[in-house]
């Protein structure tokens, strides 16, 4: 069955300090691959994606991940965490075709900021 | 250029009673999507339109929930009646294309919170 996990239900990390989420998946082949941060009380907002080419992505507000298929991994990263990013964060995938394709979210990881 | 907009933003009624959530996608995207999302838990998908066609309703529990979109752009979910279990945020988003193409550039609105007392 096609499935994403997110390992971490919680991370604290200090303010400056490196971040990494991860994410691993199980699809039969290379799905499309989103990050999404929610805020409180806040729409989901697309941080970065990736379809093809290069593995590491670049996406807004200082955030990259990384596609490993060998891995089955698509890790968010930061290098310096603003106490600003604290969120709620959402791995998800998405078959590469069909009509019917759709997004299929993990269970999230909350990113705790300390100062 | 306005957002995806939902409300009300909270809602608090007892079970058994009805309750809608009403979802104004961003103008010109021709797809509408409902979501779940339960608390820590990622959001899943309820329905699916294009335009005003329900396209994908695998989901959506039909004995007590159901949507449309009338005129293809603004969108109604109904609960009726509501249970405990359906407490949780309701999520409207849109995109220009339909899925595979327009799931990437799909957007969110802030949610409706339900709590089922």
């Amino acid at each position: 069955a096609q499935s994403v996990t997110q390992p971490d239900i919680h991370i604290t990390v200090s303010e400056g300090a490196s971040l990494e989420l991860r994410c691993n998946y199980s699809y039969g082949a290379t799905p499309y691959l989103f990050w999404y941060v929610q805020s409180p009380g806040q729409g989901l907002q697309l941080l970065l994606k990736y379809f093809s080419g290069d593995t590491l992505v670049q996406g807004i507000k200082g955030f990259e991940a990384e596609f490993k298929r060998s891995q089955s991994s698509f890790n968010l990263r930061k290098p310096s965490v603003h106490w600003s990013d604290a969120a709620e964060y959402f791995c998800a995938v998405a078959p590469r075709t069909g009509t019917a394709s759709k997004l299929t979210f993990g269970t999230g990881t909350r990113l705790q900021v300390t100062l | 250029e306005a957002g995806v907009v939902q409300s009300p933003r909270y809602k608090i009624i007892e079970k058994k009673q009805p309750v809608a959530f009403w979802c104004n996608p961003i103008s010109g995207h021709n797809t509408l999507y409902w979501y779940l999302q339960n608390l820590g838990q990622g959001p899943e998908l309820l329905i699916r339109y294009e335009n005003e066609e329900a396209v994908d309703d695998s989901q959506l529990p039909k004995d007590r929930f159901s949507a449309e979109r009338l005129k293809g752009v603004d969108s109604t979910l109904k609960i009726q009646p509501a249970e405990l279990g359906d407490s949780a945020v309701y999520l409207c988003a849109s995109s220009l294309d339909p899925p595979p193409t327009g799931l990437h550039e799909q957007y969110f609105g802030p949610g409706t919170r339900l709590t089922v007392t």
